[in-house]
């Protein structure tokens, strides 16, 4: 079963809320990954989670701080975001951070910054 | 640095064409790996098929083919006999083995492919 599920699919927020984004996945995986996608344009790195540490930031500001609390969950926490922030959060998974293993993607988090 | 260039930023076409997405690449490393993803308009990546620097043999899966090609850093992607379910935007993506990108994947832009009826 390669399923990761993200809730919720839509989130509206403004600016001075705080809210989180979850993932979730049952395939035993160690490496957890948060992605940022834009409009026409392909999936961003943001994180990565190796066995519940994390391992790669990719130069993330502070407002996306990720949380990996056991290794079948994986959140991202948003304060004070701005409107050029909206996009589509991917979540993926994959068995550990190696290049050759394929990584699992969720349907996403469509997020919108008012 | 790696970079994955798809050229094609839309392609249309009518059901039971064939079609045939492009993608070449740019890599120092000896070893890699490439994938196809598939994204519906549902948002959700799909893993299509993943291949490794050292095997050059065509896959074959279904209506769907792959073909690798060294000489010209170039892992094009072929769907036979396409269907309307087959739109979808594809990215190709490289993943290295080496250096501080270990593990990491690069997309290419992607490439929107519509199938009409």
């Amino acid at each position: 079963d390669t399923e990761v599920t993200q809730t919720p699919k839509h989130l509206v927020m403004g600016m001075t809320n705080k809210k989180s984004l979850k993932c979730e996945q049952h395939m035993g995986h160690r490496a957890m990954y948060w992605y940022k996608q834009k409009a026409k344009k392909p999936p961003e790195l943001m994180f990565v989670y190796s066995y519940e540490k994390l391992s790669i930031n990719e130069s993330v500001p502070s407002r996306f701080s990720p949380e990996c609390p056991n290794s079948s969950l994986l959140n991202l926490h948003l304060h004070a975001l701005q409107p050029e922030d909206s996009a589509l959060y991917l979540c993926a998974s994959s068995q550990a951070v190696q290049t050759w293993l394929s990584q699992y993607f969720g349907p996403g988090t469509r997020l919108t910054v008012l | 640095a790696q970079k994955v260039t798809q050229a094609q930023t839309e392609i249309s076409v009518v059901e039971k064409e064939d079609v045939t997405l492009d993608c070449v690449y740019e890599t120092r490393d000896t070893t890699y790996y490439l994938f196809w993803y598939k994204q519906p308009p549902s948002g959700e990546l799909v893993f299509l098929i993943r291949r490794n620097s050292f095997d050059e043999q065509n896959e074959i899966s279904g209506r769907y083919s792959w073909n690798f090609q060294k000489s010209t850093s170039s892992f094009n992607f072929t769907i036979t006999a396409s269907q309307v379910v087959d739109s979808a935007v594809y990215f190709c993506a490289l993943s290295e083995a080496g250096g501080t990108s270990y593990g990491k994947l690069t997309f290419g832009q992607g490439t929107i492919l519509t199938v009409h009826p």
